[in-house]
């Protein structure tokens, strides 16, 4: 079964600074894959998507996202972080070897703080 | 932007009262999704629906569970005798079509609390 794991539970980084948000993921054929971010009473928000072609894939807000297939892992990442980017960060997996297609699963979440 | 929309934002319900939360998906999508986020726990798949009918259920969407579509513009999600363990957050979603490829768009959630 399609798995995500996020190993942070919390990431603090500097105004300014480099973000990395870590995501690795297990399926069992080819991985389509996603973030999503959560602020204070609001849904889930999507950011960005991996389906096919280009390692590096850019999103919303500034945000990109690293594809690794040999070290199965899908980092969240941003040259200069802001303090409006302090949120929960969930990574999502869909598997296309999983019959039934529309599951979403998604990891436990990592809370972004970013301090001024 | 067009968004999901869900009301109410929180409801308190009795343990064994039946409550229906309910949404607005986007008005072009197709598929329409339940998720449900327990506190501090990941965001669990409930169930999708495409064409008036469940495409897809989880282990979690049992028979005390289920879903609507009674206008052409709601999707409601009813639980049938609500128990302790059902309090949570309920999240709706929809996306325009059912591809593995495609992202879905996420309402803000409905925090539902069983006493």
């Amino acid at each position: 079964a399609q798995s995500v794991a996020q190993p942070e539970d919390q990431v603090n980084v500097a105004e300014g600074n480099p973000l990395t948000v870590k995501c690795t993921y297990s399926v069992s054929g080819n991985p389509y894959l996603f973030w999503y971010v959560q602020y204070p009473n609001r849904g889930l928000q999507f950011l960005l998507k991996y389906i096919t072609g280009d390692n590096l894939v850019k999103g919303s807000y500034g945000f990109e996202a690293e594809f690794n297939k040999s070290q199965t892992s899908f980092h969240l990442k941003k040259p200069s972080a802001l303090v409006s980017d302090s949120a929960l960060y969930f990574c999502a997996v869909r598997d296309s070897a999983v019959a039934g297609f529309q599951k979403l699963v998604f990891g436990t979440g990592t809370r972004l703080l970013v301090s001024p | 932007e067009p968004e999901v929309t869900q009301t109410p934002s929180h409801q308190v319900t009795q343990m064994g009262q039946e409550v229906i939360l309910r949404c607005v998906p986007i008005s072009n999508h197709l598929y329409f999704y339940w998720y449900r986020q327990i506190l501090g726990q990941k965001v669990e798949f409930l169930v999708s629906f495409y064409n008036n009918e469940i495409s897809e259920k989880s282990e979690i969407f049992d028979d005390q569970f289920s879903v609507e579509r009674p206008d052409g513009s709601n999707f409601t999600l009813k639980i049938r005798s609500t128990k302790l363990e059902d309090s949570a957050m309920y999240f709706c979603a929809s996306s325009p079509t059912g591809g593995r490829g495609t992202e879905a768009f996420f309402g803000q959630g409905t925090r539902l609390t069983v006493v």
